[in-house]
């Protein structure tokens, strides 16, 4: 059973709003990683780390950013939302590197930005 | 640029079998997975190959052909519970996942 939560499920907020969207995962995992996923499209990487104190950027430009200070925490901030960032966003963890193993998904935080 | 190409959507009949095809163009290759999706929730995991052949898991069952850029999720002896989105995800030369749109299952009674 997978053990990776994030908060809110579903927020709704106005432009120009700072918003952090929270991970975490009790499986001790050094591999996390953050999607982005329209309804009906492809999963699009925006961050990924490979443990403590590592962040890097994936291939989908993104104006968030985000912090590994914990291993089990993997937060995503929004400086200043905009309704384009409407979408779902989707955190997940591996014990190793994907190509060891599956990811692990937490259910999601869905943001609306008015 | 790197593609992944699946059906939008595929309808099949409770009891009865499907095949949903995946055929990827990517830089390099170094595996290719199955997610299940259900509406409203999280990926999760059902297959890895990284052989050419045939995976079987149960009712489920994963092709992969790299010569031909091509797999297959075959899903057997279907139940209401398995309508879902299904996502194919290749690995490419630098270790990401590039991931399809997903084909949304629909089962019918």
């Amino acid at each position: 059973e997978a053990d990776i939560y994030q908060t809110p499920r579903y927020l709704v907020i106005g432009t120009g709003k700072k918003i952090t969207l929270e991970c975490s995962q009790t499986m001790g995992h050094d591999k996390m990683y953050w999607y982005q996923q329209d309804p009906g499209m492809e999963l699009h990487l925006i961050h990924y780390s490979y443990g403590v104190n590592s962040t890097e950027k994936g291939d989908l430009s993104s104006e968030s950013t985000v912090s590994r200070i914990r291993t089990e925490h993997f937060p995503l901030t929004l400086e200043s939302a905009r309704p384009s960032h409407t979408s779902q966003y989707l955190c997940a963890s591996s014990e190793g590197g994907v190509d060891t193993g599956e990811l692990f998904f937490g259910e999601g935080s869905r943001l609306t930005v008015l | 640029g790197q593609n992944i190409d699946q059906p939008t959507e595929m309808t099949a009949t409770e009891g009865a079998i499907v095949q949903i095809n995946c055929t990827y163009q990517t830089s390099g290759f170094n595996g290719l997975f199955w997610y299940q999706q259900h509406a409203g929730e999280a990926p999760t995991f059902l297959s890895y190959n990284v052989l050419d052949g045939l995976e079987e898991k149960g009712r489920f069952s994963s092709f992969l052909s790299r010569s031909k850029g091509y797999s297959y999720l075959l899903l057997k002896e279907l139940q209401m519970k398995d309508s879902a989105s299904y996502l194919c995800a290749v690995l490419d030369s630098n270790y990401q996942l590039i991931w399809g749109a997903g084909t949304k299952l629909i089962i019918k009674p």
